[in-house]
């Protein structure tokens, strides 16, 4: 089955304690991003891959890291997490060709 | 800098009443248009897009869309809408630079 799939689905931390949330598609597509979803601002994308070992920041990057050292994966880091960085998070590949993008379940964040 | 805005940010229905969402983009140029939909709980999925051709777009579950470069405009129609179409609905362009901008979402509440 076609998909992406994103760990944790839930995380609770504390300021400042590093974080990884893991991203994977199976697809083979080359085009992934990675989105904070907030009330009333809708999706902001944070990063984003033309392909392996190719990324670069979207409108929201500051306090985040992305790594792509494989096709399949893209994980989001946060070094040293704040209060600010709790929303939902969505990753999303797609198929350059068709630029049509395939959302994972999402990641509920809470930094306290 | 390109945006997109989606004018109703809640929508109240009942079954079987229209249902007509407006989005307007900034950018002059050739554009690809997409809308998504989040049911509660779940992730984003794709409703229906344009990228060129006839401007009435079908998509599923009874959508359409209508682009109208003039306007700027790419509103979101169904004719008779179910309580079943509870849900965020997300107005996105992209003007190939595979940095798409989300509007800010509509909630559509529909009330059996």
């Amino acid at each position: 089955e076609a998909q992406v799939t994103q760990n944790p689905r839930y995380l609770i931390t504390v300021t400042g304690k590093k974080l990884t949330v893991t991203c994977s598609q199976n697809m083979n597509h080359e085009y992934m991003s990675w989105y904070r979803q907030d009330p009333g601002l809708g999706l902001r994308q944070i990063y984003y891959s033309m392909n392996v070992e190719v990324t670069d920041k979207g409108d929201v990057p500051e306090g985040y890291k992305v790594s792509r050292k494989e096709k399949r994966n893209f994980p989001l880091i946060l070094e040293s997490p704040s209060p600010n960085q709790t929303s939902l998070y969505f990753c999303a590949s797609s198929n350059l060709a068709t630029d049509t993008q395939y959302f994972g379940p999402g990641t509920r964040l809470t930094v306290l | 800098a390109q945006s997109v805005s989606q004018h109703n940010h809640h929508v109240i229905l009942s079954e079987a009443a229209s249902l007509e969402l407006g989005c307007n983009y900034s950018y002059g140029g050739t554009v690809n248009l997409f809308w998504y939909v989040q049911y509660p709980g779940q992730h984003l999925q794709l409703l229906l897009k344009y990228f060129s051709g006839d401007p009435l777009v079908k998509g599923i579950k009874g959508f359409e869309a209508e682009f109208i470069k003039s306007k700027f405009s790419f509103n979101l129609r169904k004719p008779s809408v179910q309580w079943s179409d509870t849900a965020e609905y997300f107005c996105a362009v992209n003007r190939g630079s595979y940095i798409p901008t989300f509007g800010r979402g509509t909630s559509l509440i529909v009330h059996p």
